[in-house]
């Protein structure tokens, strides 16, 4: 089972800033990394997968990037309704897809 | 209106079994394998089930293999997951997943959960 790891636990950001939240794989995935939000409350929602491809109706601000072990989620011009849980999710080596324990991106 | 509802969940002793269910509604429901994932209280997301279009195959996590069963009836639109011999550690919010394409394990529509509590 691949273990993923995300980083930092906890992020604080100002509104208009960029956020950098970090997934890395236990071994490689090739690009079959995902992406997901969970607000308070609600379902996870698809953000990005592939690494880098938008999910439909996810605004342009959300960029994915990385490969092999090593994935970055970047969302850039940040704004109140971005304060989420943001998980990563391996889809190349299954049964299990495995995910990240999360990272709780907070608004200041 | 494109969505999943789960319901179903409860609480239960250790020991006992329930039954969720999972309606999805504005799709064609035929087309797509959906997924069981579970979220325990304070964690990240763990893979449970999933059972394919058709209801032929079925596959599960270790964790719960040999006591849960998943099943579709496309009459309905309706999947199914018997949990039985539940064990507190099987406390969590229950969502059901549709995977994006065919066989791609990855899910770009979630229902809203239900909570499924073991405890005595």
């Amino acid at each position: 089972e691949i273990v993923m790891t995300q980083s930092p636990v906890t992020l604080s950001v100002s509104p208009g800033e960029r956020a950098t939240l970090s997934c890395r794989a236990s071994q490689s995935v090739s690009s079959d990394l995902a992406w997901y939000q969970q607000r308070p409350g609600q379902a996870p929602r698809l953000l990005i997968y592939a690494t880098y491809t938008r999910a439909s109706g996810i605004p342009a601000r959300f960029s994915g990037s990385g490969s092999g072990t090593e994935f970055t989620l970047t969302i850039s011009s940040l704004q109140s309704e971005d304060s989420a849980i943001y998980y990563c999710q391996q889809y190349n080596n299954r049964p299990p897809v495995t995910f990240g324990q999360g990272t709780r991106l907070e608004i200041k | 209106q494109v969505q999943l509802v789960e319901s179903g969940g409860g609480v239960v002793q250790p020991g006992g079994s329930l039954r969720l269910s999972c309606v999805g509604t504005g799709f064609s429901f035929t087309r797509f394998g959906i997924h069981w994932v579970r979220q325990a209280p304070g964690r990240g997301q763990e893979w449970v089930a999933v059972v394919g279009d058709d209801g032929a195959a079925q596959v599960y996590a270790d964790s719960v293999k040999g006591r849960f069963i998943v099943s579709r009836d496309n009459s309905r639109d309706t999947v199914y997951l018997h949990m039985a011999s539940l064990a507190t550690e099987d406390t969590a919010i229950y969502y059901c997943a549709r995977e994006l394409r065919h066989d791609n394990w990855l899910f770009d529509l979630w229902g809203q959960g239900t909570p499924v509590t073991v405890s005595s």
